[in-house]
């Protein structure tokens, strides 16, 4: 029973489109967190969110926005598309003060 | 801020043998320490973690790891390992409060061989 629920699992995107990577958390954590893994970057950390606010962005693109609309919720939106943002974007959440992060399955996303 | 590097991009060793996968940290306070496993096409899992205390952790499957703190080290060890073990193993830091998200090293691909 999954407790961090990424959408979709797959997809493809065309370069220059826009794509929304979904993520719900069912942990009660009140820490969420974005991920990318790639053969070029193995496991890159992209945001921290706390409380619905961004606490750390590792990402030097403005091309990735998260979006947060409910606490469990940190949806990860990736504009202009490229070839290269091809990989495998995991979610994960924590409790405060824990440092124990939980991740999701992840969305692999291949952009042609 | 913290890092880690993990200087085993593969390791292969035989089934029943013993393992250590190596992991330094780089980071200025006192970090939090954690090994997670990848199986293919899946999400990572937690497998030990450390905050304080005794420097020897105990994690799943038989699985522990040794804090050393003059050597800004944190090696995962098992006794003996099973085909099963095969998969990526992730060392990651965190500064532990704040939600300070764990930064992870490039990840040491074991196979073990029957």
């Amino acid at each position: 029973d999954p407790k961090i629920i990424q959408k979709p699992k797959y997809l493809v995107a065309v370069t220059g489109s826009e794509k929304i990577l979904i993520c719900e958390q069912y942990l009660g954590h009140n820490a969420m967190y974005w991920y990318r893994q790639s053969a070029k970057k193995p496991l890159e950390f992209m945001f921290s969110y706390s409380y619905q606010k961004l606490m750390d962005n590792q990402t030097a693109s403005s091309r990735f926005q998260p979006q947060s609309s409910k606490k469990n919720h940190l949806d990860l939106q990736i504009t202009a598309l490229k070839p290269d943002d091809s990989a495998t974007y995991f979610c994960a959440s924590s409790q405060t003060g824990t440092g124990e992060v939980f991740f999701g399955k992840g969305t692999r996303l291949t952009v042609v | 801020a913290q890092s880690v590097t993990q200087p085993d991009a593969r390791v292969t060793v035989s089934e029943g043998a013993s393992l250590q996968l190596r992991c330094k940290y780089s980071y200025s306070g006192t970090p939090y320490l954690f090994w997670y496993v990848q199986y293919p096409r899946q999400g990572l899992q937690l497998l030990l973690k450390y905050y304080s205390g005794d420097p020897v952790v105990q994690g799943v499957n038989g699985f522990e790891a040794e804090f050393i703190k003059s050597n800004s080290s944190f090696h995962l060890r098992k006794a003996s390992v099973h085909w099963s073990d095969s998969a990526v193993y992730f060392c990651a830091v965190s500064a532990g409060n704040n939600n300070n998200a764990p930064r992870f090293g490039a990840g040491t691909k074991l196979s073990v061989k029957p």
